[in-house]
């Protein structure tokens, strides 16, 4: 199965900052099959990118993803307070779907 | 709108058998493939397997396979996930999320509550 790492693993940030995380893979992901999602304490993931780059409905255009191959991330270009929480990545072009283990952005 | 609507916590004892659900609606259930995720509490996220209910076509990580069964009623719109027999290390979040695209391969689009199950003598 596909490994995927995510660094770092803790990010300490202000609001109004420049947010990059880190995902990359064991092996190729095929056709960018890459999502990445986001969770608060106590709720569900919810989705913000999936095919690597392609921002879900309804999600503020300051989420970005970008990547190829192995090597992908997602930056959110200014962090709003609502933004700081745990993000996953995830891959789904081979079985089984593997997610990383987590990236957690925490306010300085 | 989609939504997916988990049934409510379980607290059970290890060797105890257990069916947890997951009600689609607002979408045709039956043509989208359904996902089950497991989250160990302050843990990351696992993905199980995933079931077509249009014809009960489940696929299992081999981490859970024989571990768990997944299954669903297309004629309830209803997908489940269901232990013989429950060991302490199966307590943890379990999350059924459906699929973003009507494709095999797909991004978790839409996800549920979750269910906490709680295993312990």
């Amino acid at each position: 199965e596909i490994v995927l790492t995510q660094s770092p693993g803790t990010l300490s940030l202000s609001p109004g900052e420049r947010a990059i995380f880190s995902c990359r893979a064991s092996q190729s992901v095929s056709s960018s099959n890459l999502a990445w999602y986001q969770q608060k304490p106590g709720q569900a993931p919810r989705l913000l990118i999936y095919a690597a780059s392609s921002r879900a409905t309804g999600i503020p255009d300051r989420f970005s993803g970008s990547g190829s191959g192995t090597d992908f991330a997602l930056t959110i270009s200014r962090l709003e307070p609502e933004d700081f929480a745990v993000y996953y990545c995830q891959q789904y072009g081979s079985s089984p779907g593997t997610f990383g283990q987590g990236t957690k952005v925490e306010v300085k | 709108e989609v939504q997916l609507v988990q049934s409510g916590a379980e607290v059970k004892k290890p060797g105890e058998s257990l069916k947890i659900s997951c009600e689609g609606s607002g979408y045709p259930f039956a043509f989208y493939w359904i996902a089950w995720v497991r989250q160990i509490p302050g843990q990351g996220l696992e993905w199980m397997g995933i079931i077509y209910p249009g014809d009960s076509d489940a696929r299992y990580s081999p981490s859970f396979q024989g571990q768990v069964t997944i299954s669903a009623d297309k004629t309830i719109n209803t997908a489940y996930l269901q232990w013989s027999s429950l060991k302490a290390s199966d307590s943890a979040i379990y999350y059924c999320a459906r699929h973003g695209s009507g494709f095999t391969k797909s991004w978790l689009g839409y996800w549920g509550q979750g269910t906490l199950v709680s295993v312990s003598p």
